[in-house]
């Protein structure tokens, strides 16, 4: 059964540095996502991404914030300068379509990407 | 903006137990509902969904779920739990407007199944 990957498993980044958080969607879904959960907390919308560029955003997707799909397959999320309060599990997702009326999309998740920073 | 409300915040059941887990959703409008777990150790896996028509139910691994509109519910059932259901359990909701299509996440249930 296809499966959303993700890369690193975790990470380790001093405060102030810029991680780039890498996800391999479902190849036939056209809908991305990046939510997190800060430890204890509860899973976070980030942000969602379409025919390259973003649908929706949250307010925690400020400016340092930023997501890519650089190519076919991969879909990042890149932190420009980390602060403590980033670090979470970052999870990406991916769906076949949105959401609409009268029907419904299901998000297929990623295992995460465990983010320290330091 | 809507909120999901997960009333069990830990739940510790033997084997054979039956098991109800509570949520309820603050939006008026129509809505996705979902049930997500997460095993310890792996990710977020779709445990169950409903979209629209019957509102009772049935997902992977003996779970259901009933959607009571007039409660803004949709509470997770299995009549006899086992001990490799131990898990975090996550209701979540789409709320279907204006083309968003975010997961609004409740805060999680912590399940554990003695033996």
């Amino acid at each position: 059964e296809p499966e959303v990957t993700q890369t690193p498993s975790h990470q380790v980044t001093q405060m102030g540095q810029e991680v780039i958080l890498r996800c391999v969607p479902i190849s036939n879904h056209l809908y991305f996502y990046w939510y997190r959960q800060i430890l204890g907390q509860k899973v976070e919308f980030l942000v969602s991404f379409y025919n390259n560029e973003i649908s929706e955003k949250s307010e925690i997707f400020d400016d340092q914030f930023s997501v890519e799909r650089p190519d076919g397959s991969n879909f990042t999320l890149k932190i420009r300068s980390t602060k403590l309060e980033d670090s979470a599990m970052y999870f990406c997702a991916s769906s076949e379509e949105a959401p609409r009326r009268g029907a419904g999309e299901t998000q297929y998740f990623g295992p995460g990407t465990r983010l320290l920073v330091l | 903006a809507q909120s999901v409300s997960q009333h069990n915040h830990h739940v510790i059941l033997s084997e054979a137990a039956s098991l109800e887990l509570g949520c309820n959703y603050s939006y008026g409008g129509t809505v996705n509902l979902f049930w997500y777990v997460q095993y310890p150790g792996q990710h977020l896996q779709l445990l169950l969904k409903y979209f629209s028509g019957d509102p009772l139910v049935k997902g992977i691994k003996g779970f259901e779920a009933e959607f009571i509109k007039s409660k803004f519910s949709f509470n997770l059932r299995k009549p006899s739990v086992q001990w490799s259901d131990t898990a975090e359990y996550f209701c979540a909701v789409i709320t279907l407007t204006g083309g968003g299509n975010k997961l609004t996440f409740g805060t999680g249930t912590q399940l554990k199944v003695e033996l």
